[in-house]
């Protein structure tokens, strides 16, 4: 079966620092994974995935993450942090055909002015 | 992009009574759609996969009786809560996947926050 871990429940930094999001995942096989963005009151945006293809991905609103097997990681950083980032983010990895979603348990993004 | 609508937005009804969410796929065609729900400052929990002209497929612990899942045509997904309790107080979020999209993205709604008195 396949879950990830979020290792942090809350994130802090200042606007203009950059942001680091930390998940790692377990899987038996080489999987897809997602980060999520979920803005207050709101449905999940996507906001990059991994499909085996490049292992660093580049997604919207500047942030990026890197596959690493090695770490079984999958890390979401972003450069300079923006008031607008403030929200909870998901690290998701699908089953097997991609239908089903696990989700990690969040991480919200504080950032401070 | 495409665009996964839920109505209502927010609602409020007494215990004992029954309310009805909406899940449309603005343009797109969904044969598969799915309902999570969420709870305060927690992760999303899968509820349900909605297939089109079939049963639902509920994950171990949802009761069927309670949530009540239609998928009635390619672009709409009912999710009806049954005689309300204050525990079924939630926010419920549903996804759909594009039937003829490359890629495989599922597409969320913005989720429905039900608060049962």
């Amino acid at each position: 079966a396949q879950s990830v871990t979020q290792l942090d429940s809350h994130v802090s930094v200042s606007e203009g620092t950059p942001v680091l999001l930390r998940c790692n995942y377990s899987s038996s096989y080489s999987p897809s994974l997602f980060w999520y963005v979920q803005h207050p009151n709101k449905g999940l945006q996507l906001l990059l995935k991994y499909t085996s293809a490049a292992t660093l991905v580049k997604g919207i609103n500047g942030f990026e993450a890197e596959f690493k097997k090695s770490e079984t990681s999958f890390h979401l950083t972003k450069p300079s942090a923006h008031m607008s980032d403030a929200a909870e983010y998901f690290c998701v990895v699908p089953n097997f055909g991609n239908e089903k979603l696990t989700f990690g348990t969040g991480t919200r993004l504080t950032i401070i002015p | 992009g495409a665009v996964v609508s839920q109505h209502p937005s927010r609602v409020i009804c007494k215990s004992g009574t029954s309310v009805k969410i909406e899940c449309r796929s603005l343009d797109f065609q969904a044969t598969t759609m799915f309902w999570y729900r969420q709870f305060p400052k927690k992760s999303l929990m899968l509820m349900a996969t909605s297939n089109e002209g079939s049963k639902a497929t509920y994950e171990q612990g949802v009761e069927k009786d309670k949530f009540l899942i239609n998928h009635a045509s390619l672009t709409l997904s009912t999710l009806t809560v049954t005689s309300a309790h204050p525990e079924d107080s939630s926010f419920y979020i549903c996804s759909a996947r594009d039937r003829w999209g490359i890629g495989g993205e599922l597409f969320f709604g913005e989720g429905s926050r039900l608060t049962v008195l």
